[in-house]
């Protein structure tokens, strides 16, 4: 079946650190991917976004990488903060609206 | 300006009860979608309204479960005679129109406890 599922449940980081979390979807014709970071008792929160057409995009401390061969895409975090502790999602859009959550992974900052 | 409001932020009903659960958009706003958050899962699609118009239910259970965007005042979700497997946080998002389900904004979610 159609999946989006993430690799490793937990990171824990130090702060200052870089943070890699990864995810893995099924579906090869997914065209739209993005990340979001949900804090406890809140909603997800855009975070950055990437068509399949782009193989990387940056934004504020954070670049998205995406490798079409393997169906895998990854969120980096530069400079890991406390504030960045969190559960992050990816998600794959498509064309009828739905968004296809992961499970999450969440990350932890180590001060 | 207000982000896309959702309430209650709590609600604990009994077995065989109705939860509505409501959501406003954020201003100029006229798609809404609801998903459901089960503990240390991702959200899951549920529906997807316009004003007065069903888009996609595709992810609605068949039974029991209803939604609806009246022309005026909020989204509503709505179960009825709710079930323990119903427990779950249920979120709302809500983008412009001529944008589809990417960049979403989302609601702070109801929080669904049955008894």
């Amino acid at each position: 079946g159609e999946s989006v599922g993430l690799h490793l449940p937990t990171l824990s980081v130090q702060e200052g650190d870089n943070s890699i979390i990864n995810c893995a979807y099924s579906n090869s014709a997914s065209d739209y991917f993005i990340w979001y970071k949900q804090e406890s008792g809140k909603g997800p929160q855009f975070i950055i976004d990437i068509r399949s057409n782009m193989d990387k995009r940056q934004g504020q401390r954070v670049t998205v990488l995406l490798n079409k061969t393997v169906k895998h895409l990854s969120l980096q975090i530069a400079a890991t903060q406390p504030g960045d502790s969190a559960v992050y999602f990816c998600a794959e859009a498509r064309a009828t609206n739905k968004l296809i959550f992961g499970t999450g992974t969440l990350l932890a900052v180590q001060p | 300006n207000a982000g896309v409001m959702q309430n209650p932020r709590h609600l604990v009903r009994r077995r065989g009860q109705e939860a509505r659960l409501r959501c406003s958009p954020m201003k100029g706003h006229s798609h809404v979608y609801w998903y459901r958050q089960l503990p240390e899962e991702g959200l899951k699609f549920m529906v997807y309204l316009q004003k007065e118009n069903i888009i996609d239910e595709s992810g609605m259970p068949k039974e029991r479960f209803s939604a609806e965007f009246p022309k005026e005042g909020p989204s509503i979700l709505r179960i009825q005679q709710v079930v323990r497997g119903d427990s779950a946080a249920y979120f709302c998002a809500s983008s412009p129109p001529g944008q589809g389900g990417e960049k979403l904004f989302f609601g702070s979610g109801t929080q669904l406890s049955v008894l």
